[in-house]
């Protein structure tokens, strides 16, 4: 049973487009993630919930929007699409938020490619 | 900025040989943690070290942390080509609510 999904696997775009990437948890988990690893490997949080609370925003351009519509989901939007976009998008959930040791558990990826 | 730096940031050995990864931090933490990801996959959670542990085991891995020098290192022992894969470390900082992880070390198991 998959604990951390994401969809679509692989999205090609345009620039200027607008797109979703979707993340559902089974894991029974207060807490989700939004992180973007470049092609350097370099994993780097956007944004965490926590029972559907934005508690984490990082310096992260407006065109992203993230969407908690229930505890176990959380949805990336982004709009006017850039090249600077393309990268592996992780989507990931814990326990609760970090501080007590708690592991997270990371979903397969979504890899964005803006032409 | 950036907590954790990762060394090295690749390491090829051949199978059956000790591979041991270190990651060096800044600022104080609540715990430190270790991660794989195989190619084109996900971060899988390894193993995670408290602020007041030294030293923890799990199966072929050992890690280590040392608190004064803001270090930890990752020895997978006996290594497995299955073991070919990126490691990163990341740290959970005092009142940060996130983890913040290393560039990784890209490790090869070469059979």
């Amino acid at each position: 049973d998959t604990a951390v999904s994401q969809t679509p696997k692989y999205l090609v775009t345009q620039m200027g487009n607008d797109k979703s990437i979707k993340c559902e948890q089974n894991l029974g988990h207060d807490t989700m993630y939004w992180y973007k690893q470049d092609s350097k490997k370099f994993l780097k949080i956007m944004f965490s919930y926590n029972n559907k609370e934005l508690i984490i925003n990082e310096t992260v351009p407006n065109r992203f929007s993230p969407k908690s519509p229930d505890k176990a989901h959380l949805n990336l939007h982004i709009n006017s699409l850039e090249l600077g976009d393309s990268a592996v998008y992780f989507c990931a959930s814990s326990q609760d938020t970090q501080g007590r040791g708690y592991e997270q558990y990371f979903g397969p990826g979504t890899r964005l490619t803006v032409t | 900025s950036q907590q954790g730096e990762e060394d090295p940031q690749a390491l090829s050995i051949q199978e059956g040989e000790n591979a041991t990864m270190n990651c060096s931090y800044k600022t104080s933490i609540n715990n430190l943690q270790w991660y794989r990801q195989n190619s084109g996959r996900g971060l899988v959670h390894l193993i995670l070290i408290r602020s007041n542990e030294r030293e923890k085991h799990s199966g072929r891995l050992r890690v280590t942390l040392d608190t004064s020098k803001k270090s930890s290192s990752l020895l997978i022992t006996a290594s497995r080509a299955a073991d070919t894969a990126s490691y990163f470390c990341a740290t959970d900082r005092q009142g940060a609510q996130k983890l913040v992880f290393g560039q990784g070390t890209r490790l090869t198991i070469n059979p």
